[in-house]
């Protein structure tokens, strides 16, 4: 497509519940990022998948939250037994390749909202 | 500890003038610094990028320097207009474009 695509754009869980966030980057973009952003905060690095590596989890803040990508392209990110302080912006990027100077192309984010 | 500073307080100016945002780190060698914009609801967008044997980056009404030996990086923008209104965010990478690390952000107003 011609941006990244974020799904769904707002989502109300109850506490407890388990969410599932899609992204769908550009097509032709290797590398996939996942931040989230609470309210007047700073992006949070989450997880990163360039081409078939193994993902760099490092930003994971807890055995909760997973995220995979299948084919190279769709990202899903899944928070199981959600909290209320999970409840964020979470924002995915794409890039076209590592070590080059084209930026990241943000989607427009799901605000997750647990309740 | 690594940090990016930005200037957490509004930056008012008036149509017309240069904005001047600033990004301070710690602790990082970054290969790239970014600047983006953000708008409310959405996700940042990709403005520039400079590199660290670059000094200066200019793009139409946009200009970023970066001093590694200050650990500074200045964002300017000439001739602002009321649409420039957004938050500015910059971002580290130190690993070849692997993960950027943001900071907080500064919010422009430019006023008519």
């Amino acid at each position: 497509g011609a941006g990244v695509s974020q799904s769904p754009s707002n989502k109300v869980t109850e506490k407890g519940k388990d969410v599932e966030l899609r992204c769908d980057p550009i097509s032709g973009h290797t590398a996939l990022y996942w931040y989230r952003q609470s309210l007047g905060q700073g992006l949070e690095f989450l997880i990163y998948f360039q081409g078939n590596s193994a993902p760099d989890k490092s930003g994971l803040p807890s055995d909760r939250f997973s995220a995979e990508r299948t084919g190279g392209s769709v990202s899903t990110l899944t928070i199981q037994r959600t909290q209320q302080e999970d409840s964020a912006v979470y924002l995915c990027a794409s890039s076209a390749q590592t070590g080059e100077g084209n930026g990241y192309t943000f989607g427009s984010g799901t605000r997750l909202t647990v309740v | 500890s690594q940090k990016i500073e930005q200037n957490s307080e509004a930056l008012n100016i008036q149509e017309g003038k240069t904005a001047t945002l600033t990004c301070n780190y710690t602790n990082y060698s970054p290969a790239y610094l970014q600047w983006y914009r953000q708008d409310p609801g959405r996700g940042p967008v990709f403005l520039l990028l400079i590199r660290e044997n670059e000094k200066e980056k200019r793009k139409e009404r946009l200009k970023v320097t970066f001093d590694t030996t200050l650990k500074q990086s200045l964002f300017h923008i000439t001739a602002s207009q009321p649409a420039d209104s957004a938050t500015y965010l910059c971002a580290l990478d130190s690993t070849g474009f692997q993960k950027l690390v943001f900071g907080t952000g500064t919010r422009l107003l430019v006023s008519p």
